[in-house]
């Protein structure tokens, strides 16, 4: 099974800081995901890398994917209380089948106004 | 346009008992796949289908079975539940089995094995 390391698990902050959240494995992704989820839904798709070196924006989210594709990391500007949530990572990896993606545990993250 | 829907949404069994859950999608998605999230687990794969008619093991297939008869319908059966088996479990679908399709989530089935 392969592994994917997120972190921090945990993360709180007050609104209007900055903060990166890092995906990490000792394995190449051939793409990576980055989901959010908030409490009593299902996570929902944020943003998708597939290139090394690739940065992605999202308005004050930013996806960066490394140069050889075995780590990523989501780093939110001037954080509002509406991106309160279950940040998860979830990659393919090279050679697999279609057995789906592996997921990372999530960073929870909570914006305190 | 609905989405993936999961029926139901809360469920409370005891050990023994077997339940289905059902997750239906109407957007004519080949893929579909079944997780469970745990505290401090992460989401983990059960089972998935590439297509109506076939089926496929994940990471954690025990206790669980499928079956995709439909394109729309992918239900879980959970054949003599156990507490270990107590979870939320999630949905999934997307276009294709290519692993940068968007994977679109039910809002999930909180079940409880006493």
């Amino acid at each position: 099974t392969q592994l994917l390391e997120q972190s921090p698990q945990f993360l709180s902050i007050q609104e209007g800081e900055n903060l990166t959240v890092y995906c990490n494995s000792s394995s190449v992704f051939s793409s990576l995901q980055w989901y959010r989820q908030e409490p009593g839904e299902g996570p929902v798709l944020l943003v998708t890398v597939v290139t090394g070196g690739e940065v992605k924006k999202l308005k004050r989210l930013t996806f960066q994917f490394g140069d050889a594709r075995k780590d990523s990391s989501l780093h939110i500007t001037a954080a509002q209380p509406g991106d309160t949530g279950l940040y998860l990572c979830a990659g393919a990896y090279s050679g697999g089948g279609a057995d789906g993606l592996t997921f990372g545990k999530g960073t929870h993250l909570i914006i305190q106004p | 346009n609905a989405g993936v829907t999961q029926t139901p949404k809360f469920q409370v069994l005891k050990t023994g008992q077997s339940m289905t859950l059902q997750c239906a999608q109407d957007m004519n998605h080949e893929y579909m796949s079944w997780y469970r999230q745990d505290p401090g687990m992460g989401l983990r794969l059960i089972h998935y289908s590439v297509g109506a008619g076939i089926t496929d093991q994940g990471e954690v297939p025990n206790g669980y079975n499928v079956s995709r008869s439909t394109t729309e319908d992918f239900p879980l059966r959970l054949l003599s539940a156990a507490p270990s088996q107590t979870s939320v479990y999630f949905c999934a679908s997307s276009y294709s089995a290519g692993r940068s399709d968007t994977q679109y989530f039910g809002p999930g089935t909180r079940l409880t094995v006493l």
